[in-house]
């Protein structure tokens, strides 16, 4: 089955850019979407199609993918943006849906 | 404004069963694909199964296959989780998720979940 890996935890000053990578075996082929989730809500998706943003997020989330990497990156990051980041895609070729295993970003 | 709000989770014995639903409003239902996605205490999003806009087919993760059924009743905006043989394992929120499209193409919506407790 396809496997998306992400570090566990990553962390930035205020004002500086965090990286999150998400590998996967020629995920640059895959749509891949990004998702935000904070203690004790819901997730929100911040990035989608590999680097669209739905409307009300910031432009400071973007994406690139390609390769085995995809990558969020938030720029100017706040203390509001500490939270758990996933990245998904669909896996035709097992007809599944298949989530990274999360990565904790922390604002120093 | 995109409403889901999912229902019956609550505490039950391994090896029997639970329904979970999920009402949608504020879109047309029958024009997406619907998911559940859950999450168990402390861990990250497992996607759970998907459903087709028109229900003509639905995929469930290996995880559940063949415990778990995915349906949907687009005259009551309704989508249903049918959950058989629960294990320990199965513990987690259980989270409605409307997907882009009338069939796959990401998740843009969720509801704020429901948990599931299988313990003895």
């Amino acid at each position: 089955s396809y496997v998306l890996t992400q570090p566990p935890s990553v962390s930035v000053a205020p004002g500086q850019t965090a990286r999150i990578p998400c590998g996967g075996n020629n995920i640059g082929g895959d749509s891949v979407h990004w998702y935000q989730q904070k203690p004790g809500q819901a997730p929100v998706l911040v990035v989608y199609d590999d680097s669209d943003r739905p409307s009300g997020i910031p432009e400071r989330f973007s994406g690139s993918n390609s390769g085995n990497t995809a990558t969020l990156t938030i720029s100017r990051v706040e203390a509001g943006d500490e939270a758990d980041y996933y990245c998904q895609v669909w896996d035709s070729s097992s007809d599944h849906g298949v989530f990274g295993g999360g990565t904790k970003l922390t604002v120093l | 404004q995109v409403q889901l709000v999912e229902s019956g989770g609550g505490v039950v014995q391994p090896g029997r069963s639970l329904r979970l639903y999920c009402a949608a409003s504020g879109f047309t239902f029958s024009s997406y694909g619907m998911h559940w996605v859950r999450q168990a205490p402390g861990k990250g999003l497992e996607w759970v199964a998907v459903i087709w806009y028109d229900a003509t087919d639905k995929y469930h993760a290996d995880s559940v296959k063949g415990r778990f059924t995915i349906s949907r009743d687009n005259s009551e905006n309704t989508l249903y989780l049918e959950m058989n043989s629960l294990r320990v394992e199965d513990t987690a929120v259980y989270y409605c998720a409307r997907d882009r499209a009338p069939m796959v193409r990401g998740i843009d919506y969720w509801g704020q979940g429901t948990l599931v407790t299988v313990s003895s």
